[in-house]
């Protein structure tokens, strides 16, 4: 079982470049989110997709885009990178019933922006 | 106030240490609080998952959760060197689906 791929792993970007973080998820689940992680920031969501056709900002939007392609794949987008996008980037998600409440997450995308 | 508070540690014990990891939170409607851990350079993984207030025990590891303090623990015993991570708690409401705020996460290192 495969559960939440991310792609790329790593990634060195230059200001201003552009690129797109690619997740897909294998275990049928309706959400998916993306989250960033930076030493002493915790965890802090990005944007999310509670089912098919729809998303919806979290804490910190700023600079990026998203893309719920179909219910598996789940893109973050940034038109314009900046060095303060420098992070770890994850993605996961969530399933329904009993375990509604528990996030998959992937191994997450290591990006650098120069 | 942060609606979740975590202290980030690090902690430091030695093999075979009982290890108590702790947060607090604001927020009354929480009624599910769940333990991740996430090794050096790996996503984070579910360890445990607590509806309401009480005790839960799975091996080594134990959740307790005492709502009336807002205040929820994670107990390891026999700690071992492959327990050395960091761990997140992270929280939500009633409904399920609902978004989960986590802590900023605890560093622990547990030596041989």
């Amino acid at each position: 079982n495969a559960g939440v791929t991310q792609t790329p792993k790593f990634q060195v970007l230059k200001t201003g470049q552009s690129m797109t973080l690619q997740c897909a998820q294998d275990m049928n689940h309706n959400s998916m989110y993306w989250y960033r992680q930076d030493p002493g920031m915790g965890l802090r969501l990005i944007y999310y997709s509670a089912s098919e056709g729809t998303t919806d900002k979290g804490e910190v939007p700023n600079g990026y885009n998203v893309s719920r392609l179909n219910k598996r794949e789940f893109s973050l987008r940034l038109e314009s990178a900046a060095p303060s996008q420098t992070s770890v980037y994850f993605c996961a998600s969530r399933g329904t019933g009993s375990g509604a409440n528990v996030l998959t997450f992937g191994a997450g995308s290591r990006l650098t922006v120069l | 106030q942060k609606e979740v508070e975590q202290d980030p540690g690090p902690l430091s014990v030695p093999e075979g240490a009982i290890v108590s990891l702790n947060c607090t939170y604001s927020n009354s409607a929480f009624q599910y609080f769940m333990w991740y851990r996430q090794y050096s350079r790996k996503g984070p993984e579910l360890l445990m998952y607590t509806y309401s207030s009480g005790n839960k025990e799975d091996g080594r590891f134990t959740a307790q959760v005492d709502k009336s303090s807002k205040y929820i623990s994670l107990f390891i015993r026999d700690s071992q060197p492959s327990d050395s991570a960091t761990y997140l708690c992270a929280m939500s409401g009633p409904q399920a689906g609902t978004a989960l705020i986590f802590g900023k996460g605890t560093t622990l290192s547990v030596s041989s």
